[in-house]
């Protein structure tokens, strides 16, 4: 049962243009939601994340916008950089772990 | 260290043998946690631990799998009698008890063959 669902496997997007990354759940009961970056090798890296309580969370060219009735939530890149092309998971924050989507994989060309 | 460290960064054991994966997690990090991630996969949850003792083992996908971490520190996951579909990144996290001070390591790239 997936609780955390990432639909598109992957993006791609030109350079200076803007990237949104989609991500459903199911669980109504997760109160605070994060957004990982992965390069290739590496461990995934914390990029912003917001609580439930809250429908927007910017940071810099990061925003992450919930919509809590619909059970989505949303990553905007803007702009868009090559160095930006990674692996971006989604992820619900549930007592003591994160849940992970399955990721899409953003690739940013010039 | 300045970050999590994983060590071997890959490992390649034959189907039935035993491995461990070693983690070091950031110096003053209480909490230390497991995950794997399986090839297309985001990161499952395996275990968590708080100081010593394993708060929280339901990730754990069985009995072949065991994780210690004896000094509040350096923690080891074990694996017995590994099996090909235990194949996939294993990853260690420590966090400073805030959800977003979690800092994940490189991962150990485990493979049996």
């Amino acid at each position: 049962d997936q609780q955390v669902k990432q639909n598109s496997p992957s993006l791609s997007v030109q350079e200076g243009r803007i990237s949104i990354l989609n991500c459903d759940y199911t669980n109504s009961m997760f109160d605070y939601f994060l957004w990982y970056k992965k390069y290739p090798a590496e461990g995934p890296t914390f990029l912003i994340s917001i609580s439930s309580i809250k429908d927007k969370n910017e940071d810099g060219r990061f925003t992450v916008f919930l919509n809590k009735s619909a059970k989505h939530l949303s990553l905007h890149i803007v702009p868009s950089q090559p160095g930006d092309s990674a692996v971006y998971f989604c992820a619900a924050y549930n007592t003591d772990k994160l849940i992970f989507g399955t990721g899409t994989r953003l690739q940013v060309f010039p | 260290g300045a970050g999590v460290s994983q060590t071997p960064s890959n490992k390649v054991t034959e189907k039935g043998k035993y491995v461990e994966l070693r983690c070091d997690p950031i110096s003053g990090h209480t909490a230390l946690y497991w995950y794997r991630q399986s090839l297309g996969q985001g990161p499952e949850f395996l275990i968590y631990f708080q100081g010593t003792g394993a708060a929280d083992d339901s990730g754990l996908p069985n009995d072949r799998f065991f994780a210690v971490r004896p000094e509040g520190s350096v923690s080891t996951l074990k694996i017995q009698r590994t099996e090909r579909g235990d194949s996939a990144v294993y990853l260690c996290a420590s966090s400073s008890l805030t959800v977003m001070g979690y800092t994940f390591g490189s991962g150990t790239r485990l493979t049996v063959v």
